[in-house]
């Protein structure tokens, strides 16, 4: 299972791009990176997922460079209601599922 | 509506006793999950379905035990072996299981025992 790294915590004010990056060094070849949102007293939400390269969806967009050890969410002009734990899954299929502890992102008036 | 439903919301019980959480889900999905979250930390996985009559050990099974009789429900049992059994329990479906199947969760269910 390729293990990921994300910063525990962030900070921004609304208004603001704000970007996540999962490093994930020993992503395999049929892995594919997932984000989800998570509010308090809630299940995770699905936001995206891609395999390389970019992608883009009317939430967010995620960015993977061509040797895919890391990946970057980034979510446009972030408004106080983004304010959520975001986690990064990488894998593939008929593999146990490891969520981790996610960033905490804080988005300030 | 289509979708995955936990219940009941909140749950009391005392020490010693086992205590049943509820899981259906009516999306058709083969593999159904099980989830633990403590206060301040991410989900730690205790059981997982891949399909009716198999499951398997997540990272934390010990003093949890479930079944997968049919594929609508996936019903977690904390036994009185669970030391600490006090967290917010999340269930959750997908088409396939593995982390490239997007997850489905239910409301989730919190659980304290004094």
């Amino acid at each position: 299972l390729a293990k990921t790294t994300q910063p525990i915590s962030m900070d921004s004010y609304e208004g603001q791009e704000v970007n996540i990056t999962c490093s994930h060094n020993n992503i395999a070849t049929n892995d594919y990176i997932t984000w989800y949102q998570q509010f308090p007293s809630q299940g995770p939400r699905f936001i995206i997922q891609g395999y390389k390269t970019k992608v883009t969806n009317e939430v967010a967009s995620l960015f993977i460079p061509a040797d895919r050890k890391s990946s970057t969410l980034s979510l446009p002009r972030v408004s106080l209601s983004d304010t959520a734990v975001y986690y990064c899954l990488v894998g593939g299929g008929y593999q146990k599922v490891t969520f981790g502890i996610g960033t905490k992102l804080q988005v300030i008036p | 509506d289509g979708g995955i439903t936990q219940s009941p919301k909140y749950l009391f019980r005392k020490e010693g006793q086992n205590v049943t959480l509820s899981c259906e889900q009516n999306l058709n999905h083969d593999a159904m999950y099980w989830y633990r979250q403590d206060p301040g930390q991410g989900l730690r996985l205790i059981y997982y379905s891949q399909i009716v009559n198999d499951f398997q050990k997540g990272d934390i099974a010990e003093g949890y035990s479930v079944s997968r009789e049919k594929k609508e429900s996936f019903p977690l049992t904390v036994t009185s072996a669970q030391k600490n059994p006090t967290a917010f329990y999340l269930c959750a479906s997908s088409q396939g299981q593995g982390a490239v199947y997007e997850q489905y969760f239910g409301p989730g269910t919190r659980l304290t025992v004094t």
